[in-house]
């Protein structure tokens, strides 16, 4: 089974302040995605990243995929209290049939 | 309307009853999954179908079982409910990806479930 570790689990912070989550595994994913949950409601997707060390920016958010393509990181720039949430990475193998893995999440609390 | 929807949103039963939830979606996508989130442990698998005709279990599908009546129509079912299935639940839908593609899935708003 392959696993996803993210941390922190939790994070509580004041607006205005940066902060990085990680996502790691010991496995290979082909591709590695992030959703943010926002409470009572279903996760959404963010992004999508397929190569090793590929980064994409979403406005404040920066997303980094390993060379090795086994873990990856979510970078928050002078965070908002909008950006509050639980936010989940999940890998795929998907070569047609794989499903996504989901890591343990983040939840994240931006302070006003 | 929402893209994916799950009936009931809330819902509190007692240990051996048997209750059922109910995903609709208006995707047309052929992949469908249920899922409970529990925390600490993020999002596992429970079934997933990728076809009217296809079921497949997932990483904790013990307790639980499904029925794809329809493309758009996902149930799970508890046969006899117990206390430690107390979760949220989460349906999700997917297309099918293209050679080399990345799935995308597209989730409900949940259903929490108490069982007491």
């Amino acid at each position: 089974t392959q696993l996803l570790e993210q941390s922190p689990q939790f994070l509580s912070i004041q607006e205005g302040e940066n902060l990085t989550v990680y996502c790691n595994s010991s496995s290979v994913f082909s591709s590695l995605q992030w959703y943010r949950q926002e409470p009572g409601e279903g996760p959404v997707l963010l992004v999508t990243v397929v190569t090793g060390g590929e980064v994409k920016k979403l406005k404040r958010l920066t997303f980094q995929f390993g060379d090795a393509r086994k873990d990856s990181s979510l970078h928050i720039t002078a965070a908002q209290p909008g950006d509050t949430g639980l936010y989940l990475c999940a890998g795929s193998n998907n070569f047609g049939n794989e499903k996504l893995t989901f890591g343990t999440g983040t939840r994240l609390t931006i302070i006003p | 309307d929402a893209d994916v929807t799950q009936t009931p949103r809330n819902r509190i039963t007692k240990t051996g009853k048997r209750i059922m939830l109910e995903c609709s979606q208006t995707k047309g996508h052929d992949r469908m999954y249920w899922y409970r989130q529990d925390p600490g442990l993020g999002l596992r698998l429970i079934y997933y179908s990728f076809d009217v005709k296809d079921i497949n279990k997932g990483e904790i599908s013990d307790g639980y079982s499904v029925s794809r009546q329809a493309q758009a129509k996902f149930s799970l079912s508890l046969e006899s409910a117990i206390p430690n299935q107390t979760a949220l639940y989460f349906c999700a839908t997917s297309p099918a990806p293209g050679v080399g593609g990345v799935e995308t899935q597209y989730f409900g708003p949940g259903t929490r479930l108490l069982v007491l």
